[in-house]
């Protein structure tokens, strides 16, 4: 079966810039997950979604980053206005239920500048 | 709210050894999962075990074993007859079941070198 697709793999941009991440789960899972994985540090969940609800968003900076899920499926992850301090990989996920059993996509590295 | 720590940076071993890592966390919670993720240099992470809080015995995947002490709030993973593909980034994690969004708490992460 195909597994997480994201895109880009690699996107440098100046502080201020806005970015998008995309997110394509693997087909029938109904929950999606947004980790940031800053250089030296464990992922930490940014936002949950269950079909194209969100679950938990509580360690999201709602001031600059915005996630949806439109239809249930695909993901975008956008900040705006980006900065130094957001360097990191942002990796998606997916399961069918819960993170028993999550599958992980390769993740996009950002770099501000 | 509950805290993973791994107290080991970096750590190397032969290959065809048994090497061990070791992973703490804290949690007033009784039922619970643990996990031990593997993050080749491709980046993706991929699960290598998981054990429930409530199962006495310990988890294990072919070479991969865990040793569980629930009081001691420990949780190692045991890596037998090492090889070179086995070398990345680990990483415990922590999921309470009983929170809404059951997400994943994941911990600093370990690197392992497995040396031919």
């Amino acid at each position: 079966e195909a597994g997480v697709a994201q895109s880009p793999r690699y996107k440098i941009i100046e502080k201020r810039q806005s970015v998008a991440f995309w997110c394509n789960p693997i087909s029938g899972h109904a929950t999606l997950y947004w980790y940031q994985q800053i250089l030296g540090q464990g992922p930490k969940l940014l936002i949950q979604f269950q079909n194209n609800g969100v679950v938990d968003d509580s360690q999201l900076p709602k001031d600059r980053f915005s996630a949806e899920r439109l239809k249930g499926v695909d993901s975008t992850l956008k900040i705006q206005p980006a900065k130094l301090e957001d360097s990191a990989v942002y990796l998606c996920a997916s399961s069918l239920a819960g993170p028993l059993r999550a599958f992980f996509g390769q993740g996009t590295r950002l770099t501000v500048v | 709210a509950q805290t993973v720590t791994q107290s080991q940076p970096e750590m190397s071993v032969q290959e065809a050894e048994t090497v061990t890592l070791s992973c703490t966390y804290d949690t007033s919670e009784s039922n619970y999962y643990l996990f031990w993720y593997k993050q080749p240099p491709s980046r993706q992470m991929i699960l290598v075990i998981r054990q429930e809080a409530y199962k006495q015995q310990n988890a294990t995947e072919n070479r991969f074993s865990v040793n569980f002490q629930k009081a001691a709030k420990s949780f190692s993973l045991k890596i037998s007859d090492s090889q070179l593909g086995d070398t990345a980034m680990y990483f415990c994690a922590f999921m309470n079941p009983n929170n809404a969004g059951n997400m994943l708490t994941f911990g600093g992460g370990t690197r392992l070198m497995v040396k031919p």
